[in-house]
């Protein structure tokens, strides 16, 4: 059973456009929402992150909307450039009975920003 | 300071060899956790460990995953005997704490079993 879905799988923009990417989750537990970005043949790296008490956060050109109600949260990232193609993980987390962070991530979506 | 290090970026091996994968977490950090990706999925969850002693291995998908974090410094993932359906790139990451705290992963290896 996949806890996080992530949609599209892959997304193709101009420069300058505005990709949005969805993620959802079930678990209501999960109180920590970050995005990974991943370049070919690199981990990813943590790239922006949000808590479950605000509706948004932005981080220069990268912005997390996030709806408790509707269990969804999305990134968006303005005026894209050819830097930015690379593979976008959600991910989710929460406190295990064991007292561990549990993080779980999205299938991933792969960006490429054309010219 | 130097990132998270993992070798062999990638191996090639035959069904029922044996693989060890190595990570060398960031100096410091007593949270090291292994994730798995298979290809077109999402990144699973393996194990984590505080210093040397695992503190969850419920993501290890069978008895065939070995994994060791000696002397709480790096950490080995051993597959014996390999299968097909192991292939995958395997992550490593490595944290301060247990909090919410970022994960540094590192650029992974690629298994590919034929």
């Amino acid at each position: 059973q996949q806890q996080v879905k992530q949609s599209p799988q892959s997304l193709i923009v101009q420069k300058g456009g505005i990709p949005i990417i969805n993620c959802a989750y079930e678990n209501t537990a999960f109180d920590y929402f970050p995005w990974y970005q991943q370049f070919p043949g690199k981990g990813p790296a943590l790239l922006i992150a949000i808590r479950p008490d605000v509706s948004e956060k932005k981080e220069g050109r990268f912005t997390i909307s996030f709806n408790k109600s509707a269990k969804q949260f999305s990134l968006h990232i303005m005026d894209s450039q050819p830097g930015d193609s690379a593979t976008y993980f959600c991910a989710a987390s929460y406190l295990t009975y064991s007292g561990r962070y549990q993080l779980t991530f999205g299938k991933g979506t792969k960006l490429s920003v054309i010219p | 300071e130097a990132g998270v290090t993992q070798f062999p970026s990638h191996s090639v091996i035959e069904k029922g060899q044996t693989v060890t994968l190595r990570c060398d977490p960031i100096s410091g950090h007593d949270n090291l956790y292994w994730y798995r990706r298979v290809m077109g999925k999402e990144i699973k969850f393996l194990l984590h460990f505080v210093k040397e002693s695992k503190q969850d291995e419920s993501g290890m998908p069978n008895n065939r995953f070995l994994a060791e974090r000696t002397g709480g410094t790096y950490s080995t993932l051993k597959v014996q005997p390999a299968e097909l359906e192991d292939s995958g790139v395997y992550f490593c990451a490595s944290g301060q704490d247990i909090s919410n705290s970022p994960l540094h992963f590192g650029n992974g290896t690629r298994l590919t079993v034929t």
